[in-house]
């Protein structure tokens, strides 16, 4: 059964770096058609899309997020990554990795991790 | 601020018929973009129930459909149920961000 995965580090210190790892289970993150995304939901707020990234390595990011973010994928783990610089009290959030399927709809999220909770404080 | 405008709640009683709207502009809905919609219970990842403007996936009830026109979108949920109760978030592409955009998300209340 094809399933996401998060984990990182839970605290972090403000100014650090944030780095989240998500695992594909299931299937190959190289099959086609899909894109990976990170999407993070601060407490008691909505949704906002981090940015997403195909297996070739081209990414796209949140413009308000752009100058701090890098993701990556790592083929021979079957997993993808996020990494968030200097970060502060506002970056604090659940952070959900989830795929985009051009099969179903090139930008509808069909399938999520059960999401991990980041929280930057010192 | 989201770029897309949900109401922050609805509320109906059991079997009754309630709507979520989604409001986008020019850049996004208006543009032509699909527009989904998902369900969110407390604790829980979103779940997709409906994909560009109203296809529903396998196992998602024809209770719930979706509908767009021109910058707006909205999600009906009919036969209203208890299960029903959770946070709903619309969700599209915008051309000038380069990205997905969601709603502030609709709090659904089963009274």
């Amino acid at each position: 059964q094809l399933q996401l995965q998060e984990s990182g580090t839970g605290l972090v210190k403000p100014s650090q770096t944030l780095s989240l790892t998500c695992a594909v289970s299931g299937d190959s993150i190289s099959s086609p058609g899909y894109s990976w995304n990170w999407i993070r939901q601060p407490p008691g707020k909505g949704l906002e899309w981090v940015g997403n990234i195909f297996h070739s390595g081209s990414a796209s990011y949140n413009p308000s997020l752009k100058s701090r973010v890098t993701m990556s994928v790592d083929k021979s783990k079957n997993q993808f990554s996020l990494k968030l610089t200097s970060v502060a009290a506002a970056d604090t959030a659940v952070y959900f990795c989830a795929r985009a399927n051009s099969f179903l709809s090139v930008y509808a999220f069909d399938l999520w991790g059960q999401g991990t909770m980041v929280t930057v404080s010192s | 601020q989201s770029v897309l405008t949900q109401p922050p709640s609805v509320s109906g009683a059991p079997g009754q018929r309630v709507i979520i709207s989604c409001t986008g502009s020019s850049s996004n809905i208006g543009a032509g973009y699909g527009v989904h919609w998902y369900r969110q219970l407390p604790g829980t990842a979103p779940k997709l129930l409906i994909y560009d403007n109203g296809v529903r996936p396998s196992g998602i009830p024809d209770r719930l459909s979706g509908s767009k026109s021109g910058a707006s979108a909205s999600l009906a949920i009919t036969g209203l149920q208890a299960e029903d109760e959770a946070d709903y978030y619309c969700q599209s592409y915008d051309s000038s961000l380069g990205g997905s955009v969601f709603g502030g998300g609709t709090k659904v209340t089963v009274l």
